[in-house]
C-alpha cells in the first residue's frame, strides 16, 4: 500500500498564481486533513473533510479551498498566492468511528511552497 | 490557550542516555487521545505512540513510552537508550473525542521540541 500520496514534493509560486497540491490516499479512509508547517512550529489544521461531498474549516482556512468528490482524493486550491502561504503543507487521512479519537493520523511526506 | 504545550524548543542529549520530552495538554473533553509524532530532517511525520484518555496503563512501544499523568494532565514521551537516529523534531498532539463528534476535526499540535543526540 502506498498509504498518503501528495504531489509534488517542492513549487515555487509568483505571487498572484494560482495551484492545487494534490492528495490521494488508498486506506479506504473516510476522514482527511490539509495541514500547514510554519519552520520552526507546529502543524495547523486547514481543511478536514470526514468524507466524499462534505468538507469544513480548520483553524487557517483563509486563501485555500477544498473539494472532495471521491473517498480517494482531497485536492487543496490556493488561489492568488501570497508570501504568507509560504510553508510545508501535510495531508493526513484516518479511519472513521465513534472512538476515531484513539487512531493516528497517517501523513503524507509533505508539499514544500514557496512564495515569492 | 494552547491545548498543547511542549516546553522545551531544543534538547542536547548523549547517546545511549534516555530522554524525556515534555508534553502538557488542556481541554474538558473527558474522552481524548494523545499522541506522538517523529519529524526526522527529511521531513515526514512518523507516528510513534498513542494513549487514551481512558487507559490505565502507559503505552510503550519498543524504546519508546509514555508517562501519562492524567490529574496534572501531562503526557510526556520517554525515549530509552538513545541513539543518533533519534535526532529529530518531536510533536506532542491531541485528539478529543466528544467535542469534535469522535475527532473528526484530527489533531492538536504542539510547536515541538528540537532533540539533537551527541555521540
Amino acid at each position: 500500500n502506498a498509504g498518503v500520496t501528495q504531489t509534488p514534493k517542492f513549487r515555487i509560486l509568483k505571487i498572484g498564481q494560482s495551484m492545487t497540491l494534490q492528495c490521494t490516499q488508498d486506506m479506504n479512509h473516510n476522514y482527511m486533513y490539509w495541514y500547514r508547517q510554519d519552520p520552526g512550529m507546529g502543524l495547523k489544521l486547514i481543511y478536514y473533510s470526514v468524507g466524499a461531498g462534505i468538507t469544513d474549516k480548520g483553524e487557517v482556512p483563509n486563501g485555500y479551498n477544498v473539494s472532495r468528490s471521491t473517498t480517494e482524493d482531497f485536492p487543496l486550491r490556493l488561489e492568488l498566492a501570497a508570501p504568507s502561504q509560504t510553508s510545508v503543507y501535510f495531508c493526513a487521512s484516518s479511519t472513521r468511528g465513534q472512538s476515531s479519537y484513539n487512531s493516528p493520523l497517517h501523513f503524507g511526506n509533505g508539499t514544500r511552497l514557496t512564495v515569492t | 490557550a494552547q491545548k498543547i504545550t511542549q516546553t522545551q524548543p531544543g534538547m542536547f542529549v548523549q547517546e545511549k542516555e534516555a530522554v524525556t520530552l515534555d508534553c502538557t495538554y488542556d481541554t474538558s473533553d473527558p474522552s481524548y487521545g494523545l499522541f506522538w509524532y517523529k519529524q526526522p530532517s527529511s521531513g515526514e511525520m512518523i507516528f510513534l505512540i498513542y494513549q487514551g484518555s481512558y487507559d490505565q496503563q502507559n503505552a510503550t512501544e519498543g524504546r519508546y513510552s509514555l508517562n501519562f499523568q492524567k490529574a496534572r494532565k501531562s503526557a510526556n514521551l520517554v525515549i530509552s537508550a538513545s541513539q543518533l537516529g533519534d535526532s529529530a523534531m518531536y510533536f506532542c498532539a491531541m485528539r478529543e473525542g466528544v467535542r469534535s463528534g469522535g475527532g473528526a476535526d484530527g489533531l492538536t499540535f504542539g510547536k515541538g521540541t528540537h532533540l539533537i543526540i551527541q555521540p
